[in-house]
Parts: structure tokens; C-alpha cells; sequence
């Protein structure tokens, strides 16, 4: 069974500082892969999604990921954080054919004015 | 606003209670989710359910029961709940299978005395 690992619980940037949220799964096969956000008080929403092709992908508010195979790795990244980014951010991965999406625990991030 | 509502917002029940959440979207989706989050826990798939069949149960016990009477309805029935069933109970939909994207509520607040 799939699994995904977020390294970093809680992360405390300043603005205009550069983001890199670590995201690892562990399944051999096809995968697709989202970022979640939730801001405070809002729901869960999609930030980006990879499914095939190139693997830098681009997504809402700046935030872009990088699907590395070999690494089994899928991180978050942006260049210059605003305080509006403060939020719980989610990994999920989706595995060959299984219909189940799986999260990863979630990282906190709090970005200072 | 999603497009997809829970009620109710918070509900605490006794353990011999019998309660149940419901779930509506209005987006037009045929897949619909119960997923439980706890703290520092990953968020935990619970049921899918696809075209009004029940295509995953992710080892629930049998205390929590779905009902899916329709594409736009989902419920969760509980009795003879436990404390450790304490929890944010989120409910999501996609247009089918887990590739899509899934829109999630704002959930529901149980807590278990």
C-alpha cells in the first residue's frame, strides 16, 4: 500500500523568504500526485496536481512542485512567501489503479509579517 | 464556498447515542468521500463511494455505517461511538475516480464523551 511522508510538521518562515516542503511517497508504480492547502478557518482545496508529463508543475497563488521518480519525491516550492501563505499544506498521492487517494500528515506553515 | 456542505458543523454525542452526518454537493460530482482527521494523524479515507456503490471501505469499524442514497448525498450514520472516534469528519467529492480533483466541506466537529 502507498504510503507518503511529510518531513517538516511545522515550518516558520519570514515573508519574502523561499519555500521547499518536503513531500516522499513510497510506491513503486504510476502515481498521481496533489497538494492540498487549507487556510485558517477554509476548507481543503487543491493547490496542484501531477498526473504525467512535465514534471514541474504549476499551481495556484505561485506555488509550483517537482515530481522526482527517482527520489520518490514531490516537493512544494515557492520563491517568496507572503503572509497570506500561512496555512496546513497536505501531500497526497493516488496509486496505479487503487481508487483511494492517501495524505501525508500535514505541514503548518506560519510566515511573520 | 466549495460547493459542498456538512451537517452538522459540531456535534457532541455519548457513546450510546445514535447520530448521523450528512454530506450534500452541489457540483454535479458522481464520486463522493468520508475522510476522518485527527491530530497528528494523517487524513484517513474512510469510505468512497462511486455512482451510489460503495467502492472502498478503508477497514471502518462496523460503528460507522454510509449511506449514499443518491450522487449528491452522502451520510454517515454512527452509534455506540468511542472516545477515540473523537475527530474532524470531513466529507469531499470529485467528478468520478480518485484522479479528479476533490472538493472538500468544512467538516463536522465530533467529540465523543
Amino acid at each position: 500500500a502507498q504510503s507518503v511522508s511529510q518531513h517538516n510538521h511545522h515550518v516558520i518562515l519570514s515573508e519574502a523568504a523561499s519555500l521547499e516542503l518536503g513531500c516522499n511517497y513510497s510506491y513503486g508504480g504510476t502515481v498521481n500526485l496533489f497538494w492540498y492547502v487549507q487556510y485558517p478557518g477554509q476548507h481543503l482545496q487543491l493547490l496542484l496536481k501531477y498526473f504525467s508529463g512535465d514534471p514541474l508543475v504549476k499551481g495556484i497563488k505561485g506555488f509550483e512542485a517537482e515530481f522526482i521518480k527517482s527520489k520518490f519525491s514531490f516537493n512544494l516550492r515557492k520563491p517568496s512567501v507572503q503572509w497570506s501563505d500561512t496555512a496546513e499544506y497536505f501531500c497526497a498521492v493516488k496509486a496505479g489503479g487503487y481508487q483511494k487517494v492517501t495524505f501525508g500528515t500535514g505541514t503548518k506553515l506560519q510566515v511573520i509579517p | 464556498e466549495t460547493g459542498v456542505t456538512q451537517t452538522p458543523r459540531h456535534l457532541v454525542m455519548g457513546m450510546t447515542n445514535k447520530k448521523s452526518l450528512k454530506c450534500e454537493q452541489h457540483l454535479g460530482h458522481n464520486a463522493m468521500y468520508w475522510y476522518k482527521q485527527s491530530a497528528k494523524k494523517p487524513l484517513e479515507l474512510m469510505f468512497v463511494y462511486n455512482f451510489k456503490e460503495q467502492t472502498e471501505n478503508n477497514s471502518v469499524p462496523s460503528r460507522f455505517s454510509p449511506e449514499c442514497p443518491n450522487s449528491s448525498h452522502l451520510f454517515l450514520h454512527l452509534h455506540t461511538l468511542q472516545p477515540e472516534d473523537s475527530a474532524l469528519y470531513l466529507c469531499a467529492s470529485s467528478l468520478s475516480g480518485a484522479t479528479d480533483t476533490q472538493y472538500f466541506g468544512p467538516g463536522t466537529r465530533l467529540t465523543v464523551l
